[in-house]
């Protein structure tokens, strides 16, 4: 179990740029969630997959947002056209099924829109 | 809607001293589980602790323990003989029986004093 890896680390691109996000969950993980999280808060609910099907994205991700998990495995989050507003930290997170399994966290992307 | 309160910004704490952070959440489901989450600088979201509703029993993981008081909606975290590692922010995290989401909190932040 090497935990849940989030690539890259830290990403800083201009506005209206596009960017894209990797995230390896625990292999035998069939749920990921990424969230956003700013300074000072609690993560926001973006997105929620189980294996490949996205079973829920939230009405805070616009249609600039877009994720995917092809296989069931990594999943990605790109961002279009990006925009100041859009500076966040963010985080993947991966569990089993089951109400009682706790969210694993990867160490987050730190976007900055300059 | 369930939602959870943290009503502590910030809390400080003399190292080998105990400290209790509040939880507050409503719902009106008897089905559900609670957890803290701890994010230190810079670094990834780790459970802390977590708690099943339909145990009575208070969890404890070593130097920490909750005191969760179904009926009055409390979930507070007790850290004991606080270290300095034990600086970061805490978020205390609610998730319905058979559901995938968690409602956070919007954190307590813990300074410990050497």
């Amino acid at each position: 179990d090497t935990g849940v890896s989030q690539n890259p680390r830290h990403k800083i691109t201009k506005r209206g740029q596009n960017v894209t996000f990797r995230c390896d969950p625990i292999s035998e993980h069939n749920r990921l969630y990424w969230y956003r999280q700013t300074l000072g808060q609690g993560p926001e609910f973006l997105t929620y997959f189980q294996n490949e099907a996205q079973l829920e994205k939230s009405r805070l991700l616009s249609d600039r947002f877009s994720a995917e998990r092809p296989k069931g495995s990594f999943s990605t989050l790109e961002i279009q056209r990006t925009e100041q507003g859009d500076s966040a930290m963010y985080l993947c997170a991966s569990s089993t099924t089951g109400s009682h399994s706790p969210l694993h966290f990867g160490n987050g992307t730190r976007l900055t829109v300059t | 809607a369930q939602t959870v309160t943290q009503s502590q910004p910030e809390m400080s704490v003399q190292e080998a001293e105990t400290v209790t952070l509040s939880c507050t959440y409503d719902t009106s489901e008897s089905d559900y589980y609670l957890f803290w989450y701890k994010q230190p600088p810079s670094r990834q979201m780790i459970l802390v602790i977590r708690q099943e509703a339909y145990k009575q029993q208070n969890a404890t993981e070593n130097r920490f323990s909750v005191n969760f008081q179904k009926a009055a909606k409390s979930f507070s975290l007790k850290i004991s003989d606080s270290q300095l590692g034990d600086a970061a922010m805490y978020f205390c995290a609610y998730r319905s029986g058979g559901n995938y989401q968690l409602i956070w909190g919007a954190g307590t932040k813990l300074i410990i004093k050497p």
